[in-house]
Order: structure tokens, then sequence, then C-alpha cells
């Protein structure tokens, strides 16, 4: 099993600032015959589903505005907010889909500082 | 838009079968694999299994000795039994439909509280 760690657990950040949310694997997700990191990112808010926001490490779904960005390659990835909004508070959940058991991070909390 | 909605009974018995439907509108189950997932109290996310249109299934190895996903194109929907349930099983319920040429998941239900008690 792949086991994914998110750090910090939980983090504040002020309004316009930059946040920044660190997920490793245990080992690499990055498939060699085509050059991808079988990676996403997901935002889930307080009563609500999670939201797929990043696929392929830094692919952005449709939709999602591009202050978010993902970044980092085979057991190192990186979610960046370029610039935190208010509606950005919630639980941001890295994936691995490399191997079977698609396993989740364990999740980190951001909040408005 | 596809919309995923989730049902079944909140309160299952220790040692009884979790039984959930999943409903999928707005689109149809075909092209598509369809996942359930859960997300346990104050915890993380579990990726359970998925299912394809045809009927072809990949379970969690975790749960492979309990779980069993099923679908319904005609009625276009889902379903998840999962057997020999214990408080451990306690936690939201979601389906949700796998994106394309991944194994993310880009529409998901509300998900359904399903409580493990006597």
């Amino acid at each position: 099993d792949i086991v994914m760690t998110q750090s910090p657990d939980s983090l504040a950040v002020s309004l316009g600032e930059r946040a920044t949310v660190n997920c490793k694997s245990s080992q690499s997700v990055l498939y060699s015959s085509n050059n991808k990191n079988y990676l996403a990112w997901y935002q889930q808010k307080p009563g609500q589903p999670p939201k797929l926001l990043i696929y392929w490490a830094s692919t952005r779904e449709s939709g999602v505005p591009d202050r978010f960005s993902g970044s980092g390659s085979g057991t190192d990835f990186t979610l960046t907010i370029s610039s935190l909004q208010a509606e950005d508070v919630a639980i941001y959940y890295c994936q691995q889909y490399f191997t079977t058991s698609y396993n989740f991070g364990q999740g980190t909390k951001l909040e408005i500082k | 838009q596809v919309q995923l909605q989730e049902s079944g009974p909140g309160l299952v018995k220790p040692s009884e079968t979790l039984s959930l439907t999943c409903s999928v509108s707005g689109g149809s189950l075909s092209g598509y694999y369809w996942s359930w997932i859960r997300q346990l109290p104050g915890k993380g996310l579990e990726w359970i299994g998925y299912i394809y249109y045809s009927g072809d299934t990949n379970y969690n190895p975790s749960l492979l000795s309990r779980v069993s996903i099923s679908v319904d194109t005609s009625e276009n929907h889902i379903s998840l039994k999962l057997t020999s349930v214990t408080a451990a099983d306690t936690a939201v319920y979601y389906c949700a439909r796998v994106k394309e040429y991944t194994t993310t998941f880009d529409f998901w239900g509300q998900g359904t509280l399903v409580t493990v008690s006597s």
C-alpha cells in the first residue's frame, strides 16, 4: 500500500497571502512510460463532499480558479493557493491513483489567520 | 450536469449487511466507472471500490472479502453491499463518478451517514 502523508495537519494564513500544503507518498507515483504523476488534490468544505481541484499533479480541473496550482514529482507534491480567499477555508486532501487502494492523505485544515 | 444521490438505511446492526443505492441523473452510466468512497468520523477518506457500467469491478483489498458493488443501467443506479459490519464501518458513504483516463473522482453525491449500532 502507498501511504500518503500530508503536512502540516493544519495551517492558518492571512487573506491574500500564499498557502502551501505538502503531500508525500511512501513510494513514487510517477509512471515512467507516460511521465505522469498519479496524484490528485481535493477540497472539502464543511457538510460537502470533496471537490476535485487538480489531477496529474498539476492539471487544474475545469472551473477551478487559477490561484490553485499543483507541483511536484515522484514522491513529493505541493498544493499552492497563491492568494488566499475567504472561500478557500476547507480541508485539503491529496490522493494517489498509481495503485489500487487509491489512498488519500489524512487532510490539511486551512483557516484564516 | 451529472448528479448523484445516495440512499439507504442510516442505521445498521452489527454483523448485518449495509446496503446503499446511488441514483445518477443528468447523464448515463455508460462509458464511465462509478465508485463508492467512505469518510470515517473525524478521519480521512477511504476508497471502497468501483464498477464499470458493463459490470467490471475493482475493490479495495482491505474490504475485498465483505464488499460487493453492482450496476443497474436500466434504472441508472449503482449499489453497494458491505457484509458483517461493525462499529468501525460507521461512516459517511459517498458515491462518485470516476474521471475518464484517471482514477480520480469528479462528481460526488452529498453522502449518507451510516451508523452501525445495536
